[in-house]
């Protein structure tokens, strides 16, 4: 069964470092998400890309986090400098679909960020 | 704004018991909602996902419900077990993008 893939599972770091984490969706799904999700919350999108497009980073800290789909297959979410309100679990996740109706999404297994 | 509401935040049940958790969202011009299973410390697991034509949904012990109307769905679950303890999520979808807005969980755990 295909999965969406992601590395690292875990990751620590001190503060001001900077942190990259990597996704590859599960082959043909056009629409790929990064959300974060804080302890005993529920996930928060972060960045949406359709293809190797942008659809949505209203919720990126764009001073700080960046993100990129280059070929429009795998992507990598990256933090610098990472702070210590940045500890959290990163998910990625993909869907088949575009536009507004992107259909059931799929989730990795997540990177478990702890900033020290 | 599309939010989205889970209640209770907690839940603990005797094994064999039947139970319902509820999801609310306030923008019932929705695709699709979709519920999860999240364990801890691992990424979400898909349950359900159910179309805005669809009134339900049914895989094995779990039933969704949606009712656009009233903003509402409900996931049951038959004969719960243990192996049922995990937190559940839904989340709607939201917008032109389509992204899905989450709940904040129901956390479940099944007594032997």
């Amino acid at each position: 069964e295909a999965e969406v893939a992601q590395s690292p599972r875990y990751k620590i770091t001190e503060k001001s470092q900077a942190v990259a984490f990597w996704c590859d969706p599960i082959s043909g799904h056009a629409t790929l998400y990064w959300y974060r999700q804080i302890l005993g919350q529920g996930p928060e999108l972060l960045v949406q890309f359709q293809d190797e497009s942008v659809v949505d980073d209203s919720q990126l800290p764009k001073d700080r986090f960046s993100a990129e789909r280059l070929k429009g297959v795998d992507s990598t979410l990256k933090i610098q400098p990472a702070e210590l309100g940045d500890s959290a679990m990163y998910l990625c996740a993909s869907s088949r679909g575009q536009g507004a109706n992107t259909g059931e999404l799929f989730f990795g297994e997540g990177s478990r960020l702890t900033v020290l | 704004k599309q939010e989205v509401t889970q209640i209770p935040a907690a839940l603990s049940v005797p094994e064999g018991e039947n139970l319902v958790l509820n999801c609310s969202f306030t923008d019932s011009a929705i695709y699709n909602l979709q519920w999860f299973r999240q364990d801890p410390g691992k990424g979400l697991t898909s349950l359900l996902l159910i179309q805005s034509s669809q009134r339900e949904q049914t895989s094995g012990r779990l039933n969704a419900s949606l009712d656009k109307s009233s903003g509402r769905s409900t996931l049951y679950i038959a004969a719960s077990q243990p192996g049922d303890s995990a937190t559940y999520l839904c989340a709607a979808d939201s917008g032109n993008t389509g992204k899905l807005i989450f709940g904040q969980g129901t956390t479940l755990q099944v007594k032997p």
